[in-house]
């Protein structure tokens, strides 16, 4: 199974709401990541978690809150974001972090009105 | 800090024409990741080039990193719809995805 799945594939939210991206992969990787990407341009790195610890958090606003409840697990909570939010969350993960291919999950489209 | 520009940033091509994207790094990179986008999709890993001066192939894709490390290509031979995407370099460094050069192939 290489495969790394996403929740929920779209999700639109007020900015008073507060909603969670689910990512889950069974690969038995120790690296997680989550990535945010504009329309027409590359992905953006915004937080690793290597062997269920945060590792890199690209200075991400504290209204993206990353929680890794087990090695499969990645979660994204979302709390009073702005409409300059909206994007495509991509999840990816790989056997370790950095030096190995990711794996990239289809992504949740998120609309903040 | 690091910047990883990819040209072009777009690229027109006629089917069976080839195509080359040039991934450049402000810095050296320890190794460079090359991923594919389709339209709607999300990035697919292609290759990883480690050493100085590397060249891979797969198929009509071929790979090259710069001796010094800063810099990388992607050439394709003889381009088919299939190919239509964007092709993005990316650092292990500090995964950073370059520019991306979006490939469109015309029937």
């Amino acid at each position: 199974d290489t495969e790394v799945t996403q929740t929920p594939k779209h999700l639109v939210m007020g900015m008073t709401n507060k909603k969670s991206l689910k990512c889950e992969q069974h690969m038995g990787h120790r690296a997680m990541y989550w990535y945010k990407q504009k329309a027409k341009k590359p992905p953006e790195l915004m937080f690793v978690y290597s062997y269920e610890k945060l590792s890199i958090n690209e200075s991400v606003p504290s209204r993206f809150s990353p929680e890794c409840p087990n090695s499969s697990l990645l979660n994204l909570h979302l709390h009073a974001l702005q409409p300059e939010d909206s994007a495509l969350y991509l999840c990816a993960s790989s056997q370790e972090r950095a030096v190995y291919e990711q794996y990239f999950g289809p992504g949740t489209r998120l609309t903040v009105t | 800090g690091q910047q990883v520009m990819q040209i072009p940033q777009y690229q027109h091509v006629q089917e069976g024409e080839d195509f080359t994207t040039y991934c450049n790094s402000s810095t050296t990179l320890s190794n460079i990741q090359w991923y594919k986008q389709r339209p709607g999709g999300h990035p697919v890993f292609l290759i990883q080039l480690v050493k100085s001066g590397e060249v891979k192939k797969q198929k009509r894709l071929t790979f090259q990193f710069g001796e010094a490390k800063k810099n990388s290509s992607l050439h394709i031979t003889a381009t088919q719809t299939t190919d239509v995407g964007t092709y993005f370099c990316a650092g292990t460094n500090n995964l950073f995805f370059g520019t991306g050069t979006r490939l469109t192939v015309i029937p």
